[in-house]
């Protein structure tokens, strides 16, 4: 099973909506990221938690709020988004950090 | 800072011609993935190669690891237009490091 699920696949929000993204697997991955990804561009990191704890926050504005409940688990809260935060959110696991990465299918945001 | 280049960017070919996309860095690279995505959906693993100089293929599909483990080649025969997507190379370092993208249409 080289499975990553996420949910849901499309989401339409409006900028004081707060909702969530989910993202699961059961590989026994160590290491899950959220990455977010414009049309025809590659994908932007935005946060890596490695055994359950955040490790990388690239940056990312408060409005996105990671949470990494279990090991096979890995949410990100949305929270006052604008336009400009529309796109794909994609979520990938690895068995530990920085190797090979299996990712899911993704959600597509739209924020209006 | 991007450390993977990727060219060419964009790649309009017809159905049964061979192409080659490129994926050059400076940097070293523990290992180097190359993933196709459709749009809409997430990327998917082609091929992970580790080993400087190493070879593999995937049916149509033949992906090369530079020897100083710094660059990467995907060469495609005969293309087809289920090929057709967004390739990625991504690197293995301190992080995952994504190539530029080269988007390939096969024209039928």
């Amino acid at each position: 099973d080289t499975e990553v699920t996420q949910t849901p696949k499309h989401l339409v929000m409006g900028m004081t909506n707060k909702k969530s993204l989910k993202c699961e697997q059961h590989m026994g991955h160590r290491a899950m990221y959220w990455y977010k990804q414009k049309a025809k561009k590659p994908p932007e990191l935005m946060f890596v938690y490695s055994y359950e704890k955040l490790s990388i926050n690239e940056s990312v504005p408060s409005r996105f709020s990671p949470e990494c409940p279990n090991s096979s688990l890995l949410n990100l809260h949305l929270h006052a988004l604008q336009p400009e935060d529309s796109a794909l959110y994609l979520c990938a696991s690895s068995l530990e950090g920085y190797t090979e990465a299996f990712f899911g299918q993704g959600t597509r945001l739209t924020v209006v | 800072t991007q450390l993977l280049e990727q060219s060419p960017q964009f790649l309009s070919i017809q159905e049964g011609e061979n192409l080659t996309v490129y994926c050059n860095s400076s940097s070293v690279f523990s290992s180097l993935q190359w993933y196709r995505q459709e749009p809409g959906e997430g990327p998917v693993l082609l091929v992970t190669v580790v080993t400087g100089g190493e070879v593999k293929k995937l049916k149509r599909l033949t992906f090369q690891f530079g020897d100083a483990r710094k660059d990467s080649s995907l060469h495609i025969t005969a293309a087809q237009p289920g090929d057709t997507g967004l390739y990625l190379c991504a690197g293995a370092g301190n992080q995952f490091y994504f190539g530029t993208g080269t988007s390939l249409t096969v024209i039928p």
